[in-house]
């Protein structure tokens, strides 16, 4: 098993572009997350779906955030525009219903905006 | 407002003694705690968990210690190893709290080093 697989690991972009981070899930997993860490908030969920719906998108900082799954292998996390405010590490993780509690992160994406 | 506090942001211990983790919590929901373990440029990876109707679970070196009533758990780890040297994260979740019982509410993590 490849587990989850984030690309990219590292993105270097400029203030006001658009960035797109993405993640595959492990195969059979139901639900997936997306966090952010950052020194000062530490981590924080950002956004989670079940069975590719999104279910709970409260930790979405604002309307610049947004994240989509259009099936069960692929999620997309997007900044449209990026702000320098916005540079972090972004995880992945995803869980079978089985064990719903056990997350498995992938080894995330470091973004720096300039 | 932190519901997963990790008051010891770095811990070092000598190789071989015992390693001793704390993370306290404030909402009387959480009934299922976890800790993770994360090594630089890697995603944090599933170390023990316990559920709220226990008050220790144990595996090999590592054995989480929960204390209901105070709203603290530890982790011990004992002997420690050199290899064991990374940033520990406690995390919580409300199993029986409905639509949002899939949600982990991290701490902040604390470096253990652990000295050869």
């Amino acid at each position: 098993d490849a587990g989850v697989i984030q690309s990219p690991r590292h993105e270097v972009t400029e203030m006001g572009q658009e960035v797109t981070l993405r993640c595959k899930p492990i195969s059979g997993h139901n639900s997936l997350f997306w966090y952010r860490q950052t020194m000062m908030r530490g981590l924080e969920l950002l956004i989670y779906f079940n069975n590719n719906v999104p279910i709970d998108d409260s930790g979405m900082p604002e309307d610049r955030f947004s994240a989509k799954m259009p099936n069960a292998s692929f999620s997309t996390l997007k900044i449209q525009p990026s702000e320098p405010r916005d540079s972090a590490v972004y995880f992945c993780a995803s869980t079978p219903d089985r064990a719903k509690n056990i997350q498995y992160f992938g080894a995330g994406t470091r973004l720096s905006v300039l | 407002d932190q519901q997963v506090k990790q008051n010891s942001p770095s811990l070092s211990v000598q190789e071989g003694r015992i390693s001793i983790l704390n993370c306290d919590y404030t909402n009387s929901m959480f009934d299922y705690f976890l800790w993770y373990k994360k090594y630089p440029a890697e995603g944090p990876t599933f170390l023990i968990s316990i559920s709220s109707i226990k008050d220790k679970n144990e595996d090999g070196r590592f054995t989480v210690f929960l204390n209901k009533s105070a709203k603290h758990l530890s982790l011990h780890i004992v002997p420690s190893q050199p290899g064991d040297s990374a940033v520990y994260f406690c995390a919580a979740s409300a199993q029986n709290s409905g639509g949002s019982n899939y949600k982990l509410t991290f701490g902040k993590g604390t470096l253990l080093t652990v000295n050869p």
